[in-house]
Formats: C-alpha cells, structure tokens, sequence
C-alpha cells in the first residue's frame, strides 16, 4: 500500500538553529512533492513544490530536497524564529488524487 | 472573502442526525477534495472530484456522502452521525494534478 511517512516525533529547537524534517515515502513515483504549513485549527497553506528533476529547492530561509532513490525529501528551515512553530506536511500525487502525510509538529524557542 | 469558504465553522451534533457541510471555492478549480483530520493521524482523504460528474472515494468514505452542486459547490455529508465522526474537516481546490492545494478554515464537528 501506498505509504507517506514523516518524523513521528515533534521537534524542538532554539531560534536562530536549523530544522530538519524528514519525508519518505512507500509505492508511490511522484513526479513532485509538495510541503504545507499548518498552524493549530487552520487549513494547511502552501509553501513549496519540488519536481522530480530538481534535486534542491529554496525560498527564502525555507530549502527542500528531492532524493527519488531514497524516496525520501527533507525539508529545512534554516534561522529559524519562534513565528516557525506550526506543523508541517509533505504531500504527493498518487493515483491521481493529493495525499498528505502525518505532519511533524515543531516548536522553536525563544 | 476567502477562495475557499466552509460552513459551518463550527457544529455539535446528535448520534444519528444527518448533518451536511459545505465547501463554496471562487478559484474556478475543477479538483476538490474533502478531508477528515485527527490528531496525530494527519489529513485522511474521504472523497473527491475532479469536475461536476466525477466523485470518487478516498480511503475513509463509509458513513459519508457527497455532492457536487456545482463546480464552486462540493457537500458532504454525514448521514447518520456517530461519535467517532467527530473531527476537524477540510475542504480543499486544486486546480491541476501538479499544482498546490487551496484549502478552507475548516469545520469543528462534534457528534455527542
């Protein structure tokens, strides 16, 4: 079965570090990934796509990798500020509909 | 106004009631999704639509209906509510396979 499959674990770091998230994926061939942000009661809100073809995306202080061999894609936020606590969620195409995965919750401290 | 607007924000209603929630987009998108969040289980997709004559079934979609009114209007519904329905829901728009999702504020539901 098609899984996508995000750190189970919240992360909590100090302002100003980088955040590490990790997106892998079972049965799918993506040809793009997506990550949301999601703030606590709100709907998701977009914040980068990725192509099969680009191996590394930035906006921002925002970077996202693409590694199609490993099925896997990480997601950094680099200086990052507490206004960065949310949860944050990968998505892909997969039998033509969009599918998320869990999240990773993350808590930046002052 | 939003893109994508929600109604009720908020619901509480009884075991076995019928209860509809609706999805209104302005974005002109064909693609629409309704989702089902739990804490820590992420966005479980129920239905969805790619235009007015074609539902589908996501990976949760007993106890649930749909309907696309329109290709600005998708419902779903609850036919006989019970308590584990009660969750945060999700519209969402698209408006090609490749593209990002617009997604509305959501609905509170709570089956007592």
């Amino acid at each position: 079965s098609q899984k996508i499959e995000q750190n189970s674990e919240a992360l909590n770091i100090q302002e100003g570090k980088t955040a590490t998230l990790t997106c892998n994926y079972t049965n799918y061939s993506p040809a793009y990934l997506q990550w949301y942000r999601q703030d606590p009661g709100r709907g998701p809100v977009f914040l980068l796509l990725i192509r099969e073809n680009e191996k590394e995306k930035r906006k921002e202080r925002l970077k996202v990798t693409f590694d199609t061999t490993l099925k896997q894609s990480l997601f950094h936020i680099t200086a990052s500020q507490p206004a960065d606590s949310a949860t944050y969620l990968c998505a892909l195409k997969g039998d033509y509909k969009l599918s998320f995965g869990a999240g990773t919750t993350v808590t930046v401290r002052a | 106004d939003a893109d994508v607007t929600q109604t009720p924000r908020n619901r509480i209603t009884k075991t076995g009631k019928r209860i509809m929630l609706e999805c209104s987009q302005t974005k002109g998108h064909d693609r629409m999704y309704w989702y089902r969040q739990d804490p820590g289980l992420g966005l479980q997709l129920i239905y969805y639509s790619f235009d007015v004559k074609d539902i589908n079934k996501g990976e949760i979609s007993d106890g649930y209906s749909v309907s696309r009114q329109a290709q600005a209007k998708f419902s779903l519904s609850l036919e006989s509510a019970i308590p584990n329905q009660t969750a945060l829901y999700f519209c969402a728009t698209q408006w090609g396979p490749d593209t990002e999702a617009f997604f509305g504020q959501g609905t509170r539901l709570t089956v007592v």
